[in-house]
């Protein structure tokens, strides 16, 4: 069925390491791949996607690569600060007939000072 | 352009009551979507509304739970008998077109309702 696993649930890290997140998907019609970045009581706010024409796209220090052959999709932040500490979750739309995003469980990163 | 609004930002209501969550969408968006998050939890998608149309309500609980998005209006997602695991945040987004519908379909989302059920 539809589904999408992401990784690691949670993650720590020093304040200008990097930080990798991992998803993948089940559905391998899926073209469409955004992640929400979600602050503490705040709404999921879109920060990149990626659809499957492509196999990488980068905004700053914000990066997402598609290998749509493994079904698999990455977020890649680079030279990470203390605001970027959040809940990321990933997603896939399943194409199904229907428009409906299928979320990740989400991953709770921390960047230390 | 102000964005997706949500009413109430926190709703409290005992077991048995009525909840209703209001959104309206962003303006030019012709598409609604509402998901549930537990917490500690992801997003789970619940239904997928058009003007006057349910397109997907495949993630609905069967019962107490409906939603609806009229021709004038928010949408509204109703919840009857509330029960104490009700409680959650619910989102509301919305989108210009489908997701099917090639570019310019990202989804938006509301500040979210906070239901808390006594």
């Amino acid at each position: 069925g539809e589904n999408v696993e992401q990784h690691p649930s949670t993650l720590s890290v020093q304040e200008g390491d990097s930080a990798v997140i991992k998803c993948t998907y089940s559905d391998s019609a899926s073209n469409y791949f955004p992640w929400y970045k979600q602050e503490l009581g705040k709404r999921p706010q879109l920060i990149i996607d990626i659809r499957s024409n492509v196999g990488e796209k980068k905004d700053q220090r914000i990066a997402v690569t598609l290998n749509k052959t493994a079904k698999h999709f990455s977020l890649h932040i680079t030279e990470t600060q203390p605001e970027d500490s959040a809940v990321y979750f990933c997603a896939g739309f399943f194409s199904g007939g229907y428009n409906k995003l299928i979320f990740g469980a989400g991953t709770r990163l921390a960047v230390h000072p | 352009n102000a964005g997706v609004m949500q009413n109430p930002r926190h709703l409290v209501r005992r077991r048995g009551q009525e909840a209703r969550l209001r959104c309206s969408p962003m303006k030019g968006h012709s598409h609604v979507y509402w998901y549930r998050q537990l917490p500690e939890e992801g997003l789970k998608f619940m239904v997928y509304l058009q003007k006057e149309n349910i397109i997907d309500e495949s993630g609905m609980p069967k019962e107490r739970f409906s939603a609806e998005f009229p021709k004038e209006g928010p949408s509204i997602l109703r919840i009857q008998q509330v029960v104490r695991g009700d409680s959650a945040a619910y989102f509301c987004a919305s989108s210009p077109v489908g997701l099917a519908g090639g570019y310019n379909n990202e989804q938006f989302f509301g500040p979210g309702t906070r239901l808390t059920v006594l």
